[in-house]
């Protein structure tokens, strides 16, 4: 079957750097996303990695290994409307999105 | 980035009435727009897959007669919850991929909040 694993909540401190892993299992794989999601909102667009390796955005990185199905987002320089839920989403070889529960990310000051 | 408008953001609708929700690509055309359900703190559940001309998709264990998709063109989507529960209350969100490449993102609407009493 599909499964994605990531922590279900972590909390980190304003300033800091926070990272947050998914493993993945999916049936054929066409690439994975990050989406950031506000309480009461639509998820919004982070990142896609299709190869190996890490990708860099500004203050957000994510990683990739396919072999090993794992994937992470690394945010740095934490600001408190970082606060929110991170989706981790690999696409299945039907291209469709495989969504996880979610990282509930809480950022104290 | 391509918008997807979502209409309406809050519904309150009362036991044995339908709803319907709307979902618009603003600037890009749409053959495949998807339905997602998403309970509190819950993942994202896809429901259905909005095909432009032709009948949608269903996920296994949703009830087609129930939650009714139209897809009459290639921006516009519609979700109906007919005769409706209070267990449909719900955040209901449509997206939709500006392309079929895999890379392409997928866009959301804003959600809607359904909460039938």
């Amino acid at each position: 079957g599909q499964n994605i694993d990531q922590p279900t909540e972590m909390t980190a401190t304003e300033g800091a750097i926070v990272q947050i892993n998914c493993t993945y299992q999916t049936s054929g794989f066409n690439g994975l996303f990050w989406y950031q999601q506000h309480a009461g909102e639509a998820p919004t667009f982070l990142s896609y990695n299709v190869l190996d390796g890490l990708e860099e955005k500004g203050r957000f990185s994510s990683f990739l290994s396919r072999s090993k199905g794992y994937s992470y987002l690394l945010l740095k320089e934490l600001q408190m409307k970082d606060s929110a839920s991170y989706l981790c989403a690999p696409m299945d070889s039907n291209y469709q999105l495989i969504w996880g529960a979610g990282t509930k990310l809480i950022i104290k000051p | 980035g391509a918008v997807v408008s979502q209409h309406p953001s809050r519904v309150i609708c009362k036991s044995g009435t339908s709803v319907k929700i709307e979902c618009r690509s603003l600037d890009f055309q749409a053959t495949t727009m998807f339905w997602y359900r998403q309970f509190p703190k819950k993942s994202l559940m896809l429901m259905a897959t909005s095909n432009e001309g032709s009948k949608a998709t269903y996920e296994q264990g949703v009830e087609k007669d129930k939650f009714l998709i139209n897809h009459a063109s290639l921006t516009l989507s519609t979700l109906t919850v007919t005769s409706a529960h209070p267990e449909d209350s719900s955040f209901y969100i449509c997206s939709a991929r500006e392309s079929d490449r895999a890379s392409a993102e997928a866009f959301f609407g804003q959600g809607t909040r359904l909460t039938v009493v």
